[in-house]
């Protein structure tokens, strides 16, 4: 069957503090993959996408970034996290019929 | 620019029917969708539509103007758990990136 893992459910980091957040897609090659940002009370936000191993696009200027090391596996990252980086952070799969969301991280950064 | 605007709450009572409006710019068009996103947790498939007209599932039904840029998503027989925050989401011309609106929170009132 094809699932969609993302890890941890949340997570509480100080500022200036590393981050990594890993996605791993199953029962499927070549997936198109995403990661979107939902601060509170907002929407979702788009912060990169992949369409295939090391392809990487970025939609928004920030010290955040991401890596596709495997064809299954998308990673979010940051060096030194601030508090505005705080949220819930969704892996997406791109299927024809839409996204199938990861089960989200919260992000708190204090 | 691109836009997509849905009101922010809505409330309504338990056997009801309540419509949630959405009316979207893009440059180009291949496909709005619905989700449904209960506190805390991932959004969840609902609802596609690429050509005009309405598409029935269930409880719930989508509706698709493009010359107007405006869908709607029905849910009738409220119940309890339908209480959640709407997303409507539109997937632009010859990109792999949705926007997303910033939801409508729905209150289910017994």
């Amino acid at each position: 069957s094809q699932t969609i893992h993302q890890w941890p459910a949340t997570l509480v980091q100080p500022v200036g503090s590393p981050l990594s957040l890993e996605c791993t897609v199953e029962g499927t090659s070549n997936p198109n993959l995403y990661w979107y940002r939902q601060a509170a009370g907002r929407g979702l936000q788009l912060l990169f996408y992949s369409v295939g191993i090391g392809q990487i696009s970025s939609e928004v200027p920030q010290n955040l970034s991401a890596s596709r090391p495997q064809d299954r596996q998308f990673i979010l990252s940051s060096k030194k996290l601030l508090l505005s980086d705080s949220g819930f952070y969704l892996c997406a799969w791109w299927r024809d019929s839409g996204y199938t969301f990861g089960s989200g991280t919260r992000l708190t950064v204090v | 620019g691109q836009n997509i605007d849905q009101p922010t709450e809505m409330t309504a009572t338990e056997g009801a029917i309540v419509q949630i409006n959405c009316t979207y710019q893009t440059s180009g068009f291949n496909g709005l969708f619905w989700y449904q996103q209960h506190a805390g947790e991932a959004p969840t498939f609902l609802s596609y539509n690429v050509l005009d007209g309405l598409e029935e599932k269930g409880r719930f039904s989508s509706f698709l103007s493009r010359s107007k840029g405006y869908s709607y998503l029905l849910l009738k027989e409220l119940q309890m758990k339908d209480s959640a925050s709407y997303l409507c989401a539109v997937r632009g011309g010859g990109t792999y990136k949705y926007i997303f609106g910033t939801g409508t929170r729905l209150k289910v009132l017994a």
